[in-house]
């Protein structure tokens, strides 16, 4: 059974730190590209960050590049985002998610969704 | 980026009733393209991509159309656990780029 689970969500104050971790089984993890997606409080899904089975390509959402740095690490099946200079408009629940595809010319397919991990910024 | 705008924002329907949710993009996203049921409190669920593939387990009455800037889901007889909010999204490009969503609502 796939899982992701999420977790180092918190409250922090603007201008901190957090590092958030996804621990991923149930499937091999390396052969699949990841992305982390977030959700402000009674809004819309926004994509944050891709990263590629090996790691090599990533790619940032202009609203937090320079500030969030996604990296993973296949020996531990874990995907992580370290969130830097958090302001508040980065209060969300993220939600760490597979690319469900096996081949490169197939459709994407994000199938699977961790639970999702909350993190609030006050001022 | 893209730009994915979804219609109606509210959708009150009766179980049952068979219902269409558009999607528009601000360019060809060509058939990339995927759905979302999202339930409050819950993680997004993968219904639809490729526009018209039916994700593992999703039920047939879920359905996908269209191709380059306009698409649809259909859900052909609502049940009540499908009153939830439905998003689209592209990938085409990099952003991905959401939809704003609709929420479909008991009438």
């Amino acid at each position: 059974e796939v899982q992701l689970v999420e977790s180092g969500g918190g409250l922090v104050q603007s201008g901190g730190s957090l590092r958030l971790s996804c621990a991923a089984s149930g499937f091999t993890f390396s052969g699949h590209e990841m992305i982390w997606v977030r959700q402000a409080p009674g809004k819309g899904l926004e994509w944050v960050s891709y990263i590629s089975g090996s790691g090599s390509d990533i790619y940032y959402a202009d609203s937090v590049r320079g500030r969030f740095s996604i990296s993973r690490d296949n020996a531990r099946t874990s995907l992580y985002l370290q969130l830097n200079s958090l302001e508040v408009e980065d209060t969300a629940v993220y939600y760490c998610v597979r690319d469900g595809r096996t081949e490169r010319g197939s459709y994407r397919r994000f199938d699977f969704w961790g639970q999702g991990t909350l993190v609030t910024v006050s001022s | 980026e893209i730009v994915m705008t979804q219609s109606p924002a509210t959708l009150s329907v009766s179980p049952g009733e068979r219902v269409t949710l558009s999607c528009r993009a601000s360019q060809s996203v060509a058939t990339n393209l995927a759905w979302y049921q999202q339930n409050p409190g819950q993680a997004p669920r993968l219904l639809i991509y490729g526009a018209s593939n039916r994700a593992t387990d999703i039920p047939a009455r879920f359905s996908g159309s269209g191709s380059g800037t306009e698409f649809s889901l259909t859900i052909s007889s609502l049940q009540s656990e499908d009153f939830a909010v439905y998003f689209c999204q592209q990938h085409q490009k990099w952003p991905l780029t959401f939809g704003g969503g609709t929420k479909v609502e008991i009438k």
